[in-house]
């Protein structure tokens, strides 16, 4: 089973509109962390966003907040008032207790449209 | 966020030779790198886990003997793709923490290409 899915290939927003990026995922572990990463055309991969399963508050930075629903195994990320060089791929992924890797959704595409 | 380098950007090189990547993490001791491989298109692939100064440790699947990795300092990882042939070409990305941190930092990549 996918530890991590991201169920949409691709995403279109206006520019200065919010988009919510989905993300599901798989654990028996009750402590793990969820992560967000950009990955732009030139390929670097650049850290979003962190959220711990213990964290009581949805983690926020700047124009990024990841809707964290625990129950749901659901940590989405919302962009508000996208901007043109948020076109991308987002990464979703997790890391497991006693693991130090990290596992990584299929990605979703952002387009930000003028 | 913490600062990592890789060398070179971008490899081209013909069937049957060694091709050497550099991951450096240039602001924190990074105790564990990670490096990754990324189809077009795809998601990124996790194929070792390197420890300074232990072994890494290979991802089902990866060939150890191909893909030669060393940790041999807080600031240092390298990955040796041994006798590249055509089907080696891909994006090769490394990542690096340090101990305490939950986030993974990333290079730049590398670009492969074999002829």
């Amino acid at each position: 089973a996918q530890k991590i899915t991201q169920t949409q290939p691709g995403m279109f927003v206006q520019e200065k509109e919010a988009v919510t990026l989905d993300c599901t995922y798989d654990t028996s572990d009750q402590s793990y962390g969820l992560f967000w990463y950009k990955q732009p055309s030139s390929g670097e991969m650049i850290f979003l966003i962190y959220q711990g399963s213990y964290d009581e508050q949805n983690a926020t930075e700047g124009r990024y907040s990841l809707n964290f629903q625990k129950a749901r195994k659901s940590a989405n990320l919302v962009i508000s008032a996208s901007q043109l060089g948020d076109s991308a791929m987002y990464f979703c992924a997790m890391r497991e207790r006693g693991f130090q890797k990290l596992v990584f959704g299929t990605g979703t595409r952002l387009l930000v449209s003028p | 966020g913490a600062v990592v380098s890789q060398h070179p950007s971008r490899v081209i090189c013909k069937s049957g030779t060694s091709v050497k990547i550099e991951c450096r993490s240039l602001d924190f001791q990074a105790t564990t790198m990670f490096w990754y491989r990324q189809f077009p298109k795809q998601s990124l692939m996790l194929m070792a886990t390197s420890n300074e100064g232990s072994k890494a440790t290979y991802e089902q699947g990866v060939e150890k003997d191909k893909f030669l990795i060393n940790h041999a300092s807080l600031t240092l990882s390298t990955l040796t793709v041994t006798s590249a042939h055509p089907e080696d070409s891909s994006f090769y990305i490394c990542s690096a923490s340090s101990a305490g941190r939950e986030t993974q930092y990333f290079g730049p990549g590398t670009r492969l290409l074999v002829l």
